[in-house]
């Protein structure tokens, strides 16, 4: 079945520690983006690729970093620089610019 | 800066009710609304509104684009229990998604 993967669903990590939260999609999609979640604030855009080897900040994206080295692959790092990274972290693709998302089953990380 | 707003952020209502969730935008060069359905993980995308097709109905659910006023209802008829959820709306003029904060709806059995 194509989809969105997203590992681990869980993450735990002490002050101070970098994490990397991977997402894999098998949908041949070009663009792939990295949304934050808080409650009652809705999606926010971390980071958005619409091509291989090339991405853009979206909003928030002080304190974290991406890469896109394959088609399929977006891994999102969160940084010991991000302020307040316990979130839940949701990634998504889309066939082309404003298109239709599709979204990953999400990871959900706190900060001890 | 695009802006998307929602209202109610909350909702609950007895099953069986019809409700009518709000979401307004104000953005440049409109090109798309969309609206998900987000029950636990993944939100899971509804409808897409454009100035070619602004309305769409699904079901029990139907979605409204008010270009004039730059709004978007989206309606559920005789609510189940199952329509509880956080349901998004998005503004999709660019190469990205701007989300609401989104409505959360609860229905009581």
């Amino acid at each position: 079945d194509g989809g969105i993967t997203q590992s681990p669903k869980y993450l735990f990590r002490k002050e101070g520690q970098n994490v990397t939260l991977s997402c894999e999609q098998n949908l041949n999609h070009d663009a792939m983006y990295w949304y934050r979640q808080d409650p009652g604030q809705g999606l926010r855009l971390i980071y958005y690729s619409q091509i291989v080897n090339d991405f853009q900040k979206g909003d928030i994206a002080e304190g974290y970093s991406v890469s896109r080295e394959k088609k399929e692959s977006f891994p999102l790092t969160v940084t010991s620089a991000q302020k307040n990274p316990t979130a839940f972290y949701l990634c998504a693709s889309s066939g082309g610019p404003g298109g239709i998302l599709t979204f990953g089953a999400g990871s959900r990380l706190t900060v001890l | 800066e695009d802006k998307v707003v929602q209202s109610p952020l909350s909702l609950v209502v007895h099953e069986g009710d019809t409700v009518t969730l709000n979401c307004s935008y104000e953005v440049t060069n409109f090109r798309s609304l969309l609206w998900y359905k987000q029950e636990k993980k993944a939100p899971t995308f509804l409808f897409m509104l454009t100035s070619s097709g602004i309305e769409k109905k699904s079901g029990r659910l139907s979605s409204i684009l008010d270009k004039k006023e730059l709004s978007s209802i989206l309606n559920i008829t005789a609510t189940q229990t199952g329509d509880s959820a956080i349901y998004l709306c998005a503004d999709g003029h660019q190469e990205k998604l701007t989300f609401g904060t989104g409505t959360r709806l609860t229905i009581i059995p």
